[in-house]
């Protein structure tokens, strides 16, 4: 049963735009996260908002910002993407930093 | 930083038979190691996970074992069925303070062979 929503599925865009993803979770959680995975199924860590801190992953391009009205929202905005950010997004919630992290469906980006 | 590899990029077993697969990490201040598995085309589902104040966690066939001193954990999947196929990762976070970043192995695909 999917508690943690993601749109849109699927997203294909040339070099240089901007992208927005959301997500939403429904399951109380007080912290969200952003992975990224790329083609080789490889995941990183990119951001984790708890409690309106957020803490960035240090290699995540400056292009890349996450966005949180409240915390059962954290979206993801990329200014001017570029081929290597062709990957899939996911966003996961946990209850606390220490606890069982769950995972959305992902968000596809395919960078031309 | 932390690093987490698991050896076996595939592993293929028999319906009914056991499957193991191992991971190892570096940081030694790491304390919560959870497992994810992925269906093709699927996002991550939760299986299992272990704190380091225990060595063995069981639940139902899912067996995951710790050894701290060799920095080692592993998922053991007893009687497996062609469902338990999927790429399974393994994470590892630190204590209080690390916002759960959790590190990620490069997964290993499992193939439960009829």
């Amino acid at each position: 049963e999917t508690a943690v929503f993601q749109t849109p599925n699927y997203h294909v865009t040339q070099v240089g735009n901007e992208v927005s993803f959301n997500c939403k979770q429904t399951l109380g959680h007080d912290t969200m996260y952003w992975y990224k995975q790329d083609s080789k199924k490889l995941l990183k860590i990119m951001f984790s908002y708890n409690n309106k801190q957020l803490i960035v992953n240090e290699t995540v391009p400056r292009r890349f910002s996450p966005q949180s009205s409240d915390k059962a929202h954290l979206n993801l905005r990329i200014k001017s993407v570029e081929p290597e950010d062709s990957a899939v997004y996911l966003c996961a919630s946990s209850w606390t930093d220490q606890d069982t992290q769950y995972f959305g469906p992902g968000t596809r980006l395919l960078v031309l | 930083g932390e690093k987490v590899e698991q050896h076996q990029s595939t592993l293929s077993v028999r319906e009914g038979d056991s499957a193991v697969i191992n991971c190892t990490y570096t940081d030694t201040a790491s304390s919560y190691f959870p497992w994810y598995k992925q269906e093709a085309g699927k996002s991550l589902h939760f299986v299992i996970d272990i704190r380091s104040n225990v060595d063995r966690k069981q639940s139902q066939r899912l067996t995951v074992l710790l050894d701290k001193k060799a920095k080692r954990f592993s998922l053991h999947i007893t009687a497996t069925q062609p469902e338990d196929s999927a790429i399974y990762f393994c994470a590892a976070s630190k204590g209080p303070g690390s916002f759960n970043k959790l590190t990620f192995g490069a997964g290993t695909r499992l193939a439960v062979c009829p």
